[in-house]
C-alpha cells in the first residue's frame, strides 16, 4: 500500500470552483512538501509545511498541514485554467539514518472555461 | 539565472546500448537525486548524492549508474541491464541534507526504439 495517499485521483472543476486536495499519511510527518507539475515537465515547488497547524499561502493555493502532521490539504480558490496540472505531494518521514522522501501518487486537475 | 538543467529533453535507446543522461546544477547545492517517474506509479528514486564522489542507492537502483565528479553534476547512465527504461526521469537538488526543498529539472524522456 502506499505510504503517502493523495485523494481525489483526479477532479475536473468548472472556472471559479473551489476545491481541496488531500495527502494523508498513517505515520508522523517531519516535512510536507506541495509540487505542481505540467505533463512532460519538470516539478514546480508550490510550499513546504513542518509545524502541525501550519498554513501557507501563495496567489489563491492554501496548504495546510494538520495538528498530528498526518494530513495535508492544498485548497484552490476561484480556480483558473492555469491551475491546470498534477499536484503531487512529498514527505520527509523518519529520522537520522532512517530519514526518507516519499511521494504520493499525484492528483491531476482540469479546470473547464 | 539559478537552477537544474537536463538534457537532453527526449532521448531514444536502441536494444543493448548504454545511454547517458544529464543533469547539471548552479545552485550549490550539496545533494542531488535522480528519480524515474511512470504513470501510475509516481516517483521511484533510482540514486542520490549527497556529496561530491559519494552516492548511494535509491528504490530501483538496478540497470543504472552514476557518478558525482564534480558538485554540479550527476549524470545517470541507463545500461543495458535495465529492461525496461522507457520513462519520464527527473533530476532534483537540495540544499543541504536537512529538510530543505528538493529542485526539480525539466526531465528527460527516454525511449526505447
Amino acid at each position: 500500500s502506499q505510504e503517502l495517499e493523495q485523494s481525489p485521483q483526479s477532479l475536473i472543476v468548472q472556472e471559479g470552483k473551489n476545491l481541496t486536495i488531500n495527502c494523508t499519511s498513517s505515520k508522523t510527518l517531519y516535512g510536507l512538501y506541495w509540487y505542481k507539475q505540467k505533463y512532460g515537465e519538470g516539478l514546480i515547488f508550490l510550499m513546504m509545511l513542518q509545524k502541525g497547524g501550519e498554513e501557507k499561502s501563495h496567489e489563491k493555493i492554501t496548504a495546510k498541514l494538520d495538528e498530528k502532521k498526518q494530513q495535508s490539504s492544498l485548497h484552490i480558490t476561484a480556480s483558473q485554467p492555469s491551475h491546470a496540472g498534477i499536484y503531487l505531494c512529498g514527505a520527509d518521514m523518519g529520522a537520522g539514518n532512517n530519514r526518507k522522501l516519499i511521494w504520493g501518487l499525484g492528483t491531476s486537475l482540469a479546470v473547464n472555461p | 539565472d539559478g537552477g537544474i538543467t537536463q538534457s537532453p529533453k527526449y532521448l531514444f535507446r536502441k536494444e543493448g546500448q548504454n545511454v547517458t543522461l544529464s543533469c547539471e546544477q548552479n545552485l550549490n547545492h550539496d545533494a542531488m537525486y535522480w528519480y524515474r517517474q511512470d504513470p501510475g506509479q509516481g516517483l521511484r528514486l533510482i540514486y542520490y548524492s549527497q556529496i561530491v564522489n559519494d552516492f548511494q542507492k535509491g528504490d530501483i537502483a538496478e540497470g543504472y549508474s552514476v557518478s558525482r565528479e564534480k558538485k554540479e553534476s550527476f549524470p545517470l547512465t541507463v545500461t543495458s541491464a535495465q529492461k525496461n527504461p522507457t520513462a519520464f526521469y527527473l533530476c532534483a537538488s537540495r540544499n543541504g541534507g536537512g529538510r530543505e526543498t528538493q529542485y526539480f529539472g525539466p526531465g528527460t524522456r527516454l525511449l526505447v526504439l
